[in-house]
């Protein structure tokens, strides 16, 4: 099983900053199938960027996906007040599917 | 559109068992596997299984071997998830979602179910 860690648990900010989260996988995730999630309270999450770099569909281009490899970054480029919410990052490589801890973005 | 529609609010007793559905609509429902995630009150999701509608075959967490039943029925384009032998930890939101790709179950999960809250209490 891929264990994900994420970074930092939480990151305060102020809108118009931009957001750099971490996820870090305990081995190498083939075809870099990792998925990004945002999730609000009382919602289902909300699928944001898969196979490490490409934006779902509907998704604005402030969030982008980089990484490879053991090592994956989500980056929003400048906060809008609808983006503070908790982010997950998944691989999608196998089973068991798994998720990250989550990084919750709050406002400074 | 792509909707998945899911069961209420269930309360059980432990080591009741609990069936929930998810119904999908706005798409060919063979075409797309569909997974089974829970969520305990402030964890990460966990992944439960999958199945795959065309075929009826299932993949399912060790972590809940000898507990949980998957099935479909293509008449109604409705999935079941059963988990049996309820405990207490079990008390979490249960979402049906579907992948991004048509045909493999190792896909992103793009379309999601409101949720279930199963409830696990004495």
């Amino acid at each position: 099983e891929i264990v994900l860690t994420q970074s930092p648990g939480t990151l305060s900010l102020s809108p118009g900053e931009r957001a750099t989260l971490s996820c870090r996988a305990s081995r190498g995730i083939s075809s870099n199938y990792l998925a990004w999630y945002q999730q609000k309270p009382g919602q289902a999450p909300r699928l944001l960027i898969y196979s490490a770099s490409t934006r779902a569909t509907g998704i604005p281009n402030r969030f982008s996906g980089s990484g490879s490899g053991t090592d994956f970054t989500l980056t929003i480029s400048r906060l809008e007040p609808e983006d503070f919410a908790v982010y997950y990052c998944q691989h999608h490589n196998g089973s068991p599917l798994t998720f990250g801890g989550g990084t919750k973005v709050e406002i400074k | 559109q792509v909707q998945m529609v899911q069961s209420g609010t269930e309360v059980k007793k432990p080591g009741a068992s609990v069936k929930v559905s998810c119904k999908a609509t706005g798409y060919s429902f063979s075409d797309y596997y569909i997974h089974w995630v829970r969520q305990a009150p402030g964890q990460r999701p966990e992944w439960m299984g999958l199945v795959n509608p065309s075929d009826g075959s299932v993949s399912h967490s060790q972590n809940f071997q000898g507990r949980i039943t998957m099935t479909r029925d293509t008449s109604t384009n409705t999935v079941y998830m059963e988990l049996s032998s309820l405990r207490s930890e079990d008390t979490a939101m249960y979402f049906c979602a579907r992948g991004t790709r048509s045909g493999v179950g190792n896909t992103p999960l793009q379309h999601w179910g409101q949720g279930a809250l199963v409830a696990v209490s004495s």
